[in-house]
């Protein structure tokens, strides 16, 4: 089945440390995203990218970095510069104009940093 | 992206339609209106979207006002199941998709 996968469901890790999440799509879309979610509020955009080798900083963009080295994979790095990283975090990838444009979601990854 | 204004919650009784109101007042020419719901701890859902007619699907009606600046989410049999947080989006055909703080659905029995 096509879809994107979040791995892991959930993660822990200390405080000042470096933690990367994973977000693998088989549906060939070209766009992909990364939003953070704090309980209560809605979705937040960190980074997109519209193609293999780019990307561009979303509303929330500082204290994460992300690759796009591959169309199937967006990987996004959560860095000890992020001051508040405990958050669900949601993966996305997007169909093209000609086919909707509609956005399809992974089921996110839920970090804890303590 | 146009900004977005929708209702904080509402409630809506099972059975019955539910009217789901979006205010972009700076709405572009060339931006859709999207729609996305999402159920407790799980990924955003697609519902539907629309330019400036009318659009519906199994799951939903859209009705934009001519100008454009509003629009309404139809759902028009709301069961327990469509208990959810309702975000209304305007993006272009650029690839920046920004969600607002969503309108946050009861269905009671």
């Amino acid at each position: 089945d096509g879809g994107i996968t979040q791995s892991p469901k959930y993660l822990f890790r200390k405080e000042g440390q470096n933690v990367t999440l994973s977000c693998e799509q088989n549906l060939n879309h070209d766009a992909m995203y990364w939003y953070r979610q704090d309980p209560g509020q809605g979705l937040r955009l960190i980074y997109y990218s519209q193609i293999v080798n780019d990307f561009q900083k979303g509303d929330i963009a500082e204290g994460y970095s992300v690759s796009r080295e591959k169309k199937e994979s967006f990987p996004l790095t959560v860095t000890s510069a992020q001051k508040n990283p405990t958050a669900f975090y949601l993966c996305a990838s997007r169909q093209p104009l000609d086919r909707g444009r509609q956005a399809f979601f992974g089921q996110g990854t839920r970090l804890t940093v303590v | 992206d146009a900004k977005t204004t929708q209702p904080p919650s509402m409630d809506c009784a099972e059975g019955r339609a539910a009217n789901l109101p979006c205010n972009h007042s700076t709405i572009s020419g060339n931006e859709y209106v999207y729609w996305y719901r999402q159920i407790h701890s799980q990924g955003p859902q697609y519902i539907i979207h629309g330019l400036k007619n009318n659009e519906t699907n199994e799951m939903a009606s859209l009705i934009i006002t001519e100008d454009r600046k509003s629009s309404t989410l139809i759902l028009p049999h709301a069961t327990l199941r469509d208990t959810a947080v309702y975000y209304c989006i305007v993006s272009a055909n650029d690839y920046k998709l920004s969600f607002g703080a969503g309108t946050t659905v009861t269905v009671r029995a």
